[in-house]
């Protein structure tokens, strides 16, 4: 059974910083791995989608890695700003029309 | 494009009563996907359509839970009766499978559901 995990689950940083948000998968065998944003009390924000067979995506200030054989992705926040405060959520594709399944997320805050 | 809608936005209902939530995909989206995210644990599927039919029900957590989508641009999630345990944000969210954004899922705003 395919199984999410973001680490930290928790993290403030000052503004400027560079940062990095970690996801781990249980198993390799994903079809694409998608980055969210959520606000508090509201609906998801997808940010970058990673197809299996790519490395990375860019958005912006933000770049999205996927190492499908050693089960990790990372996103790279570049000079956060207080508006990035947000959780962060992780999420893989089993199949080619299969559901999300989701890690607990990470929640950032940056301080002015 | 509108995004995918969802109403009601807030739902409080008592324990019992029929609890319907609604949901507008995007338009030209093939698949569409109906979850539930409680603090507990976090973001789960309940079910999910491709051209309208069910294809995975298995997240459905009990009876009392039911689906349908009658045509592209419309579902409905169904709890009956409700109880507590139920309270929860339901989350509908769609995606298709041709074009460059080929099978990133876009969430609606979501359904806040108390049930007391």
């Amino acid at each position: 059974k395919q199984e999410v995990t973001q680490i930290p689950a928790a993290l403030s940083v000052p503004e400027g910083e560079n940062l990095v948000l970690n996801c781990s998968f249980t198993d390799s065998a994903i079809y694409n791995l998608q980055w969210f944003r959520q606000d508090p009390g509201k609906g998801l924000t997808s940010l970058l989608l990673i197809q299996s067979s790519q490395r990375e995506q860019t958005s912006g200030r933000l770049n999205a890695s996927l190492d499908k054989s050693s089960g990790r992705s990372t996103l790279y926040i570049a000079a956060s700003q207080p508006g990035d405060s947000a959780t962060y959520l992780c999420a893989v594709t089993g199949g080619s029309q299969g559901n999300l399944i989701f890690g607990k997320g990470t929640k950032l805050s940056v301080k002015p | 494009d509108a995004g995918v809608i969802q109403s009601p936005r807030h739902e409080v209902t008592e324990m019992g009563q029929e609890v319907t939530l609604r949901c507008k995909p995007i338009s030209g989206h093939d698949y569409l996907f109906w979850y539930r995210q409680t603090m507990m644990r976090g973001l789960e599927l309940l079910i999910y359509f491709n051209n309208n039919v069910p294809i995975d029900d298995s997240g459905m957590p009990e009876d009392r839970f039911s689906a349908k989508m009658p045509n592209a641009s419309f579902s409905t999630l169904k709890i009956q009766p409700s109880e507590p345990r139920d309270s929860a944000v339901y989350f509908c969210a769609s995606s298709s499978h041709r074009g460059f954004s080929y099978n990133e899922q876009f969430f609606g705003p979501g359904t806040r559901l108390t049930v007391l």
